[in-house]
């Protein structure tokens, strides 16, 4: 089956920096992924939708300004929080959707902790 | 507008027990449907989905959830839980090629 990574895994940073998720399928090319952020005991909440190539398309309410994404290539995507605070401690998930069905995989998530 | 309701949210069973964990879904056109586990700190897996045909799928680990048109239910299924089986399990609806809409979850509890 198809093979995402992210990395870090977890990441711990002060409050103001920037932090960078890699998020890599390491079996297959997709044209387009997907950054989900999910709070402790809550539901993944969509973010943004990417196409290599293009700009991302952001969902309501996500500062495109701080979350800068990426989609380098058709098996790379990179999500950029931009001075961070503690507001955006969070565990972040990317998918890339795969066939005509958009089924989605997904990749292990990344918690991010903002001091 | 697509929408997905998981009303359990927590649902303890104890080992070896059955369980069924209900998803019901609003949609005008026809969807695809799927079920994510996912265990503590990390991401989704795939469990099962439905994209056509048969309404009775089966899945990884022993799980299966039946596709009802009439009642837009899909709902999750195993005859007999395993320890292993504690996580969190999230219903998704896709309308054809858009993206996917997640349920609020479902926290299933093994206890021996």
């Amino acid at each position: 089956g198809a093979v995402v990574s992210q990395h870090p895994s977890r990441v711990i940073c002060k409050s103001g920096t920037s932090v960078k998720i890699e998020c890599r399928s390491l079996d297959f090319q997709a044209t387009t992924m997907f950054w989900y952020r999910q709070f402790p005991k809550q539901s993944l909440m969509l973010m943004a939708t990417s196409n290599e190539g293009s700009k991302a398309t952001y969902e309501q309410g996500v500062e495109k300004d701080k979350f800068l994404i990426n989609h380098a290539s058709l098996t790379l995507s990179t999500l950029t929080v931009t001075s961070a605070h503690p507001e955006d401690s969070s565990f972040y998930i990317c998918s890339f959707k795969a066939g005509s069905y958009n089924e989605q995989f997904f990749g292990p998530g990344t918690r991010l902790t903002v001091l | 507008a697509q929408s997905v309701t998981q009303l359990d949210s927590q649902v303890p069973v104890f080992e070896e027990a059955p369980v069924e964990l209900r998803c019901n879904y609003s949609s005008s056109v026809s969807v695809y449907l799927f079920w994510y586990v996912q265990y503590p700190n990390q991401g989704l897996q795939l469990l099962l989905k439905y994209l056509s045909g048969s309404t009775l799928v089966k899945g990884i680990n022993g799980f299966e959830a039946e596709f009802n048109k009439s009642q837009t239910s899909f709902h999750l299924r195993k005859p007999s839980v395993h320890i292993s089986d504690t996580a969190e399990y999230f219903c998704a609806v896709s309308e054809e090629a858009n993206n996917l809409f997640f349920g609020t979850g479902t926290r299933l509890t093994v206890i021996p």
